[in-house]
């Protein structure tokens, strides 16, 4: 049972659009959610953060919005550019159970130049 | 430069051998873990260790093994029991068992035939 859902696997965006990569889940003990991007062959790297407490979180071009009680989570990224293009994976954690991170499958963006 | 390394970056091995896959880092992080990552699938969790000299198995821990002699260390064996060890290994760590945010190693792409 897939507790984090990116039911997209994969987006198309045009440069200077923007992209919006969605993420669901379904444990409500989950109280904090994070975003990595990774590039093929390569360890993901963490993006941005949010506390369940906080409903948007904003760093530059990247915001990320979570909806608790729809347990949605989404990820902006405004103006989009090539370099974006990676997989990115939302994560989730239940401090409760040791801070442990679950993970989405993943979604590919292509931001096309 | 602090950082997670692993090694190799590529590994071939035939079927019923053992092989250990390192993962070191200079963080001065107490925590680390071993992930599993498959083609168009999220990562899975395999071993963790919140301390030195002690881990917990993950959701996928079968035909796996783990030491942490070291705190800067936190090798992976796949062993003959793992039935599809082909994938890309992941290896993190974070500050302690507190913190969510986890820091990712560039990966060990396995190959068993």
């Amino acid at each position: 049972d897939q507790q984090v859902k990116q039911n997209s696997p994969s987006l198309s965006v045009q440069e200077g659009r923007i992209s919006i990569l969605n993420c669901d889940y379904t444990n409500s003990m989950f109280d904090y959610f994070l975003w990595y991007k990774k590039y093929p062959a390569e360890g993901p790297t963490f993006l941005i953060s949010i506390s369940s407490i906080k409903d948007k979180n904003e760093d530059g071009r990247f915001t990320v919005f979570l909806n608790k009680s729809a347990k949605h989570l989404s990820l902006h990224i405004v103006p989009s550019q090539p370099g974006d293009s990676a997989v990115y994976f939302c994560a989730a954690s239940d401090r409760n159970a040791g801070n442990m991170l679950t993970f989405g499958g993943g979604t590919r963006l292509m931001v096309k130049p | 430069d602090g950082g997670i390394t692993q090694s190799p970056k590529y590994l071939f091995r035939k079927e019923g051998q053992n092989v250990t896959l390192s993962c070191e880092q200079n963080l001065n992080h107490d925590a680390m873990y071993w992930y599993r990552q498959d083609p168009g699938q999220g990562l899975r969790l395999i071993y963790y260790s919140q301390i030195v000299n002690d881990f917990q198995k993950g959701d996928i821990a079968e035909g796996y093994s783990v030491s942490r002699e070291k705190k800067e260390s936190f090798p992976l064996t796949v062993t003959s029991a793992q039935k599809n060890p082909t994938a890309f290994y992941l290896c993190a760590s974070s500050m302690d068992r507190g913190s969510y945010e986890q820091y990712f190693g560039p990966g060990t792409r396995l190959t068993v035939t």
